[in-house]
């Protein structure tokens, strides 16, 4: 079983739609949850952010975080073509050093 | 301020050869990360350099794998011979603070498309 699980996608929706984004994860261990964006050709660009469980918002992003089911969200509101991209999940955690967990990623499609 | 920039940015080899990666990380960042995502799977941890030390390298998959980061500046990702499941993205990311932690935030490079014959 892999440590993080993300649906690959890919997702496609319309303009101004609320999409949400999820990954689940096995390890209690994970202090930190983060999103990355990727662009196609691009590397990974960190979106968020959390520690806790709990909301944290970023204008039209927002990640939820539940560590007692071990789900992890992210909600883009408004979404704009320009959110096209693939988005990553993220788990970083203390092993004698810090390590980082990707999910694989999903790919998300915006039509105008 | 110029972001991490990685050199080539595809690399076609035949299994056997050899080839070296290059990583600028951006300019005063003591933390240099090398990850690598193979087709349709994660990006995975390589290894962790602290300035010109290895902090970690538990994620090099095998001893064809050799990283250098001379200086505490540019690093180098070597992998000698090449062999087809070495296929993939390379990409290095930098970050300024402390060796982990809460997520200093990690700047990644565009990657390099290795592809292996």
């Amino acid at each position: 079983q892999k440590e993080v699980e993300q649906d690959p996608g890919p997702l496609s929706v319309p303009e101004g739609a609320i999409v949400s984004l999820n990954c689940t994860y096995s390890n209690s261990a994970f202090q930190y949850f983060m999103w990355y964006r990727q662009y196609s050709r691009k590397g990974p660009e960190l979106l968020m952010y959390t520690y806790s469980s709990g909301n944290k918002e970023d204008g039209r992003f927002t990640a939820q975080v539940d560590k007692s089911s071990k789900y992890i969200s992210l909600f883009i509101r408004d979404s704009q073509p320009s959110d096209s991209a693939t988005y990553l999940c993220a788990m970083r955690f203390y092993t004698g050093g810090f390590k980082t967990i990707f999910g694989a990623g999903t790919r998300l499609f915006v039509k105008a | 301020e110029a972001g991490v920039t990685q050199f080539p940015s595809h690399s076609v080899i035949e299994k056997g050869q050899t080839v070296t990666l290059r990583c600028d990380p951006i300019s005063g960042h003591d933390n240099l990360y090398w990850y690598r995502r193979v087709m349709g799977k994660e990006i995975k941890f390589l290894l962790h350099f602290v300035k010109e030390s290895k902090q970690d390298e538990s994620g090099m998959p095998n001893n064809r794998f050799l990283a250098e980061r001379t200086g505490g500046t540019y690093s180098t990702l070597k992998v000698q011979p090449a062999e087809l499941e070495d296929s993939g993205v390379y990409f290095c990311a930098s970050s300024p603070g402390l060796a982990g932690g809460p997520p200093d935030t990690q700047y990644f490079g565009p990657g390099t498309r290795l592809t292996v014959l």
